[in-house]
């Protein structure tokens, strides 16, 4: 009953470091996504991709960089983390959406970043 | 302009009492839905409800109901007989149709509910 898996949980990294977030989802999702939650803020798109080998450019993508190379996995990168990127981050999967579709997304349970 | 708009930043709410969250949305594309989602305070997101905008009823999942006033563009969340395992934040998110959309969600800012005993 695993759906969306997220590692790590938590982390603290310097500022300059490089990391790589791990999501993970076994419902044979097409589409996968990152984002980035923010405190009084709605969850803003990072990067997503409509199918293995395929991401695209979310809202904010600056600063991160994502590979799609299996379709269950989807991980994100920070090249160099900056204090700005301290955040919680969370990964969601879907069917395919479609025009009219009540494919929900299903998240992970969160990644809590912070750069210091 | 915001897309998505949550004007409860916050509420208390008395327990068993029913609750009417916020939200308006604003787009000009014919075909497009709306969720709702839980944020309780482990973190995880948890999908509510749905309502297409060419759905006639409005959508219900047991204690919770939507409350579609297309013409107003505005979907909002009811809970019934409000439980204090309901205090969370609620998130609600648009789908578009647009073909360039790829069907991505646009989020609000959320509500923070708080029921009291």
């Amino acid at each position: 009953n695993a759906g969306v898996t997220q590692t790590p949980k938590f982390r603290v990294l310097k500022t300059g470091q490089s990391m790589t977030l791990l999501c993970a989802q076994d419902m044979n999702h097409e589409y996968m996504y990152w984002y980035r939650q923010d405190p009084g803020m709605g969850l803003r798109l990072i990067h997503y991709s409509v199918g293995e080998g395929t991401t695209a450019k979310g809202e904010v993508p600056d600063g991160y960089n994502v590979s799609r190379l299996k379709k269950q996995n989807f991980l994100l990168g920070l090249e160099s983390a900056a204090p700005s990127q301290t955040s919680v981050y969370f990964c969601a999967s879907s069917y395919y959406p479609g025009l009219n579709s009540n494919q929900p997304q299903h998240f992970g349970d969160g990644t809590r970043l912070s750069i210091l | 302009a915001q897309k998505i708009t949550q004007t409860q930043p916050g509420m208390f709410v008395q327990e068993k009492e029913a609750v009417t969250l916020d939200c308006t949305y604003d787009t000009s594309d014919q075909s497009y839905g709306l969720f709702w989602y839980k944020q309780p305070s482990s973190g995880e997101m948890i999908f509510l409800i749905y309502q297409g905008s060419y759905d006639e009823q409005n959508a219900t999942e047991g204690r919770y109901s939507l409350n579609f006033q297309k013409a107003r563009k505005s979907a909002n969340l009811v809970i019934s007989a409000s439980q204090l395992g309901d205090s969370a934040m609620y998130f609600c998110a648009m789908r578009e149709g647009r073909g360039d959309s790829n069907y991505q969600l646009i989020w609000g800012a959320g509500t923070k509910l708080i029921i009291k005993p």
